[in-house]
């Protein structure tokens, strides 16, 4: 069971929206930036947003972060086929003082 | 080329050893904390342990404290991970990381490719 709660998949349509979801608690996303990695199949994690919202030089501007309170959100448009992946939210928390991920999500472009 | 390339992975016995690691290339590699994360087969990602720069201050998961052993050879630009009494559920692909407390607000913005370890009779 993870610290953070992520959807275990979402899917869409190609070119259309998609928004990802990271629930945490005080302790972590509501007192630490949230980063978020994306994960090719078969591939190592990538760095896709830091900071809650900042991309990554390189990272496609199709791709944003959010964050409010305790909850963090990954918002992907214009969605491509090249986009499946699984895609994990990551932050600092204070009370375990580990880093933790989220149990990931499974991104299906149908 | 910023790299970072983990070597070590392998099949060992429950209550095993084995030692991973982590070469650094491209970059001062003195500069930053590291961080070892794995990935059990088909689930997520788990933080594993962390080492600052100099290598004076470690901390660890739960799950691996008294077991696990990080540490980093800065003249050798080389990241470790020694792993003791090996468990079934530490079966894994190991991941090396460079935390960048600079650019990215400690985001982990590199990544090996990864090693796997099978815990296994």
């Amino acid at each position: 069971q993870s610290v953070l709660t992520q959807p275990p998949s979402v899917s869409e349509a190609p070119r259309q929206r998609v928004s990802i979801s990271c629930s945490g608690s005080s302790s972590n996303i509501g007192d630490n930036a949230v980063n978020w990695y994306q994960q090719l199949p078969g591939k190592a994690p990538k760095l896709l947003i830091y900071y809650d919202d900042q991309l990554p030089s390189g990272v496609s501007d199709r791709f944003a972060g959010s964050k409010s309170g305790t909850s963090a959100s990954l918002a992907i448009s214009g969605l491509q086929s090249e986009d499946e992946a699984d895609y994990y939210c990551a932050t600092w928390d204070d009370s375990l003082n580990v880093w933790v991920f989220g149990g990931g999500t499974k991104l299906t472009v149908l | 080329e910023v790299q970072l390339v983990e070597s070590g992975g392998g099949l060992v016995q429950p209550g095993g050893s084995l030692r991973l690691s982590c070469a650094a290339s491209g970059f001062t590699f003195s500069s930053y904390w590291m961080h070892w994360v794995r990935q059990a087969p088909g689930k997520g990602l788990v933080w594993v342990s962390r080492i600052i720069s100099d290598g004076s201050s470690t901390s660890y998961a739960d799950s691996v404290k008294g077991r696990f052993i990080i540490s980093r050879d800065n003249a050798k630009n080389t990241l470790y991970l020694q792993m003791n009494s090996l468990r079934a559920e530490d079966t894994a692909v190991y991941y090396c990381a460079r935390e960048n407390s600079g650019t990215y607000y400690d985001a982990f913005d590199i990544w090996g490719q990864g090693t796997m370890v099978t815990v296994s009779s």
